[in-house]
C-alpha cells in the first residue's frame, strides 16, 4: 500500500495558463475524490468519481475545471485559464465505498501569479 | 445543508497533558459519520479517529477518544499524554451515510509544548 501520490507537489503559473493535476489513488480504491483547501479553511469538495463515473459536481467547479479517470485508476484535475482566484491546495483523497475513510494525498500546492 | 463548526482556532497545550478540541455541526440527517483528521505542517492530512452516528459508544484509538452526543449534535476530540508530534492542524469533518463527500470545519490549530 503505497498511499495516495499527487502530481506535481507545487505548481506556479502565470494567469491565463492551463495546468494538470495527477492524482493516483490507492490500487483497490473504487472512490476518488478531489477537494481545495485555502490557507485558513477546512478543504472543500469539488468532485468525485465512481470507478471510471464522475458522479457528483460542487458548484465550486466552474466551467474552467474539469476531472476525468479514464480507466477508474488514476484522475486529472485539469484548470483552463487560471485566474489568481485559483491559488490553492488542491486535494485528492480515495476510499474503498460509500461511508469509507478518506485518504488523503499529500497535494497540489497552486500559485497563480 | 450540513455545516461543521470548530471555534478555536489555536490551542495550545503542555507535553504530557491532556487537551480537548471542539466540534458542532448541523445537520438534518439521521445516519451519518464523523470524522477528526490531522494535518501536520506541510504535510498531509491523516485520519485520527471515525465515529459512526448510530454507534452510542464513543470511539477510541489510543490516546485519541471523542465524546460525541448526537442530540447535542457535538463531536469533541480529546488528546491524552499529549506529545510534540501531535502538533498539527486538526479538522473536525461530517459525511453523510451516502458517503459522497466530507463537510470540513476550519481546523484548530494544536501546539504542543514542550
Amino acid at each position: 500500500d503505497t498511499g495516495v501520490s499527487q502530481d506535481p507537489r507545487h505548481k506556479i503559473t502565470k494567469r491565463g495558463q492551463n495546468v494538470t493535476f495527477r492524482c493516483d489513488p490507492i490500487s483497490e480504491h473504487n472512490r476518488l475524490y478531489w477537494y481545495r483547501q485555502t490557507l485558513g479553511q477546512g478543504p472543500e469538495f469539488l468532485t468525485y468519481f465512481q470507478n471510471e463515473a464522475q458522479l457528483e459536481k460542487s458548484r465550486l467547479l466552474s466551467d474552467r475545471f474539469s476531472a476525468e479517470r479514464p480507466k477508474g485508476s488514476f484522475s486529472t484535475l485539469e484548470i483552463q485559464r487560471t485566474e489568481q482566484g485559483d491559488s490553492a491546495m488542491y486535494l485528492c483523497a480515495s476510499s474503498l465505498n460509500t461511508g469509507q475513510t478518506q485518504y488523503f494525498g499529500p497535494g497540489t500546492r497552486l500559485l497563480v501569479l | 445543508a450540513q455545516t461543521v463548526t470548530q471555534s478555536q482556532p489555536e490551542m495550545s497545550v503542555q507535553e504530557a497533558e491532556t487537551v480537548t478540541l471542539s466540534c458542532t455541526y448541523d445537520t438534518s440527517e439521521s445516519n451519518y459519520y464523523l470524522f477528526w483528521y490531522k494535518q501536520p505542517p506541510s504535510r498531509q492530512m491523516i485520519l485520527v479517529i471515525r465515529q459512526e452516528a448510530y454507534k452510542q459508544q464513543n470511539a477510541t484509538e489510543n490516546r485519541f477518544s471523542v465524546n460525541f452526543q448526537k442530540a447535542a449534535k457535538s463531536f469533541s476530540l480529546k488528546i491524552s499524554d499529549s506529545q510534540l508530534g501531535d502538533t498539527a492542524m486538526y479538522f473536525c469533518a461530517f459525511m453523510k451515510d451516502t458517503g459522497n463527500q466530507f463537510y470540513f470545519g476550519t481546523g484548530t490549530s494544536l501546539t504542543v509544548i514542550p
